[in-house]
């Protein structure tokens, strides 16, 4: 069975910065990998969705890549802003027809 | 505007009673999903269904039960068979729920709290 890992739990970064969040997985016969993000108390917000033939997907300041072989995703956010502050999810979809979450990353950028 | 409406957005239940979470898209989407979301951990499948009067179930479907009479409805009734319904809920859509899936939805969802 799919199992996805998000590390850190937590994150926090000055202003500015770029940053990466990480996505692992257990089970490489992934279809495709999508991110999201969720503000509290809120639904999530797709952010980008990589499909398995895909390498990287980009999205204004967002690029995320994806590495079947490795079983890793990683979400690359340029020149972070206070308003990127949220919970970053990552999930998979595998052969099991059903989309995989890890449990996030809160992510806070200080201004 | 084409998205995912749920409702309520806060929904307040004494223990032993059924309730019924609404969950209405038109995005003409074939697909669509229920999660639970509880504090700290991912979200998790609890019911999807890929096309009219069909579903199947999630990993933790004991104690829910869904129906979709409608491309565009999908509600989730919670049991009193539910152990710990308490909860953030989640609906969620897509064009195909087929192999290899595409990108989901989410629509606002709707905080449960049974006392």
């Amino acid at each position: 069975k799919q199992e996805v890992t998000q590390i850190p739990a937590a994150l926090s970064v000055p202003e500015g910065e770029n940053l990466v969040l990480n996505c692992s997985f257990t089970d490489s016969a992934i279809y495709n990998l999508q991110w999201f993000r969720q503000d509290p108390g809120k639904g999530l917000t797709s952010l980008l969705l990589i499909q398995s033939s895909q390498r990287e997907q980009t999205s204004g300041r967002l690029n995320a890549s994806l590495d079947k072989s490795s079983g890793r995703s990683t979400l690359y956010i340029a020149a972070s802003q206070p308003g990127d502050s949220a919970t970053y999810l990552c999930a998979g979809w595998s052969a099991a027809r059903q989309l995989t979450f890890g449990s996030g990353t809160q992510l806070t950028v200080l201004p | 505007d084409g998205g995912i409406t749920q409702s309520p957005k806060y929904l307040f239940r004494k223990e032993g009673q059924n309730v019924t979470l609404s969950c209405e898209q038109n995005l003409n989407h074939d697909a669509m999903y229920w999660y639970r979301q509880d504090p700290g951990q991912g979200l998790r499948l609890i019911y999807y269904s890929q096309i009219v009067n069909d579903f199947q179930k999630g990993d933790i479907a004991e104690g829910y039960s869904v129906s979709r009479e409608k491309k565009e409805s999908f509600p989730l009734t919670v049991t009193s068979a539910q152990k710990n319904p308490t909860a953030f809920y989640l609906c969620a859509s897509s064009i195909t729920g087929g192999q290899g899936g595409l990108e989901q939805y989410f629509g606002p969802g709707t905080r449960l709290t049974v006392t």
